[in-house]
């Protein structure tokens, strides 16, 4: 079955430096990658997505990235702000539609 | 579009005793998921349904474990002779996997500590 890796498991930038977080997946199966954020007592909010026929998405201040061959997908923040501190889990899956297997998490703090 | 819906948030009971929660999915979703998350790890797929079909269920869902989904609209996931090992975030989610497909959506969660 699919595993997925997720570094690092802490993350801590000063207010408007970009953040980023990486992730390894195992299974060659697996054709859409989401990223979720997840706040203190909330579940996990779907942010941004990206498919495998896809390179690169971005929206606004996040893009992704997928490298197919080397199964490594990355998140990239920008312009971080207070707001964007959570926890982020990057997942992988067959179909958007289909369970996702996530990482284990990264807590981002974003320091004023 | 009201969202995932889950009943109760929080839940405290003792060793020993059964616990239900509830999930109400997005209204047009035939698909819904259960995952489990512990303090600091990422959720763990344990089930899902596609209607009223249970079609997967995960190894980490032991017989004391069993989830519902009768008229495939909301689902209920039930723990017998619960254990302190099972104090974890409940999460449901659901999607749509016909035309113009949708991804996870997850609810808040259910909050269970076996005291």
């Amino acid at each position: 079955g699919e595993n997925v890796e997720q570094h690092p498991s802490t993350l801590s930038v000063q207010e408007g430096d970009s953040a980023v977080i990486k992730c390894t997946y195992s299974d060659s199966a697996s054709n859409y990658f989401p990223w979720y954020k997840q706040e203190l007592g909330k579940g996990p909010q779907l942010i941004i997505d990206i498919r495998s026929n896809v390179g690169e998405k971005k929206d606004q201040r996040i893009a992704v990235t997928l490298n197919k061959t080397a199964k490594h997908f990355s998140l990239h923040i920008t312009e971080t702000q207070p707001e964007d501190s959570a926890v982020y889990f990057c997942a992988g899956s067959e179909t958007s539609y289909d369970k996702v297997i996530f990482g284990p998490g990264t807590s981002l703090s974003v320091i004023p | 579009d009201t969202g995932v819906s889950q009943d109760p948030r929080h839940k405290i009971t003792k060793r020993g005793q059964n616990v239900t929660f509830r999930c109400d999915p997005i209204s047009e979703h035939n698909r819904l998921y259960w995952y489990r998350q512990t303090l600091g790890q990422g959720p763990e797929f344990l089930t899902y349904f596609q209607n009223e079909a249970q079609l997967e269920k995960s190894r980490l869902l032991s017989d004391r474990f069993s989830a519902e989904r009768p008229k495939g609209s909301f689902s209920t996931l039930e723990i017998q002779r619960t254990e302190q090992g099972d104090s974890a975030m409940y999460l449901c989610a659901s999607s749509w996997t016909g035309p113009g497909d949708s991804p996870l959506h997850f609810g808040n969660g259910t909050r269970l500590t076996v005291t």
